[in-house]
């Protein structure tokens, strides 16, 4: 079955580690998106790729970093710059036309304690 | 600046009742808009999408939304709510090419 992966479904790390978050889709789409979900606070953008080999920022991007090396995987890394790693992660992807929905990944629950 | 409003954090309808949920955008030229549902600890579903033609769009689930442009708006609605539609409705736009959603409101049905 076609969709989009992500894994695992629960992290724990430690103050000051990095942890990398993966997300894999076998949709054959283009773009693909990495949000994270706070409560009260809706999805925010953390960086999103709309091709192989290139990325941008989005609005809450201090503190992660992604890469784009396969059309398939988009792995985030929440750095220990992030001051406050906590979170849901969420991973979509879209076939990269506005009008197209995104499918979304289960999520990543992040703890760092 | 250029956002997505759900007002509504939180809203309690008894089942059977009507539903109306509002979004609001502020972007320039109007954007591709969705509704999309998410259940605890899942990812998000479509609900439902516009991006021209009729202003009312129909979804899955027995949800619609009608696009008003003078006011910016795309509001969900459903006659009769079920109880199993309670969770977390989120409002997208996508006015480039990245996708952006609003605070989210959570739907909490009564008996």
């Amino acid at each position: 079955d076609g969709g989009i992966t992500q894994s695992p479904k629960y992290l724990f790390r430690k103050e000051g580690q990095n942890v990398t978050l993966s997300c894999e889709q076998n949709l054959n789409h283009d773009a693909m998106y990495w949000y994270r979900q706070d409560p009260g606070q809706g999805l925010r953008l953390i960086y999103y790729s709309q091709i192989v080999n290139d990325f941008q920022k989005g609005d809450i991007a201090e503190g992660y970093s992604v890469s784009r090396e396969k059309k398939e995987s988009f792995p985030l890394t929440v750095t220990s710059a992030q001051k406050n790693p906590t979170a849901f992660y969420l991973c979509a992807s879209n076939p990269g036309r506005k009008n197209t929905e995104a499918f979304f990944g289960q999520g990543t629950r992040l703890t760092v304690v | 600046a250029q956002s997505v409003t759900q007002p509504d954090i939180h809203i309690t309808v008894s089942e059977g009742a009507s539903l109306e949920l509002r979004c609001n955008y502020s972007y320039g030229a109007t954007p591709y808009l969705f509704w999309y549902v998410q259940s605890p600890g899942q990812g998000l579903q479509l609900l439902l999408k516009y991006f021209s033609g009729d202003t009312l769009v129909q979804g899955i689930k027995g949800f619609e939304a009608e696009f008003k442009r003078s006011q910016s708006s795309f509001n969900l609605r459903k006659p009769s709510v079920h109880w199993s539609d309670a969770a977390e409705y989120f409002c997208a736009v996508v006015p480039n090419n990245d996708m952006r959603f609003g605070a989210g409101t959570r739907l909490t049905v009564k008996p």
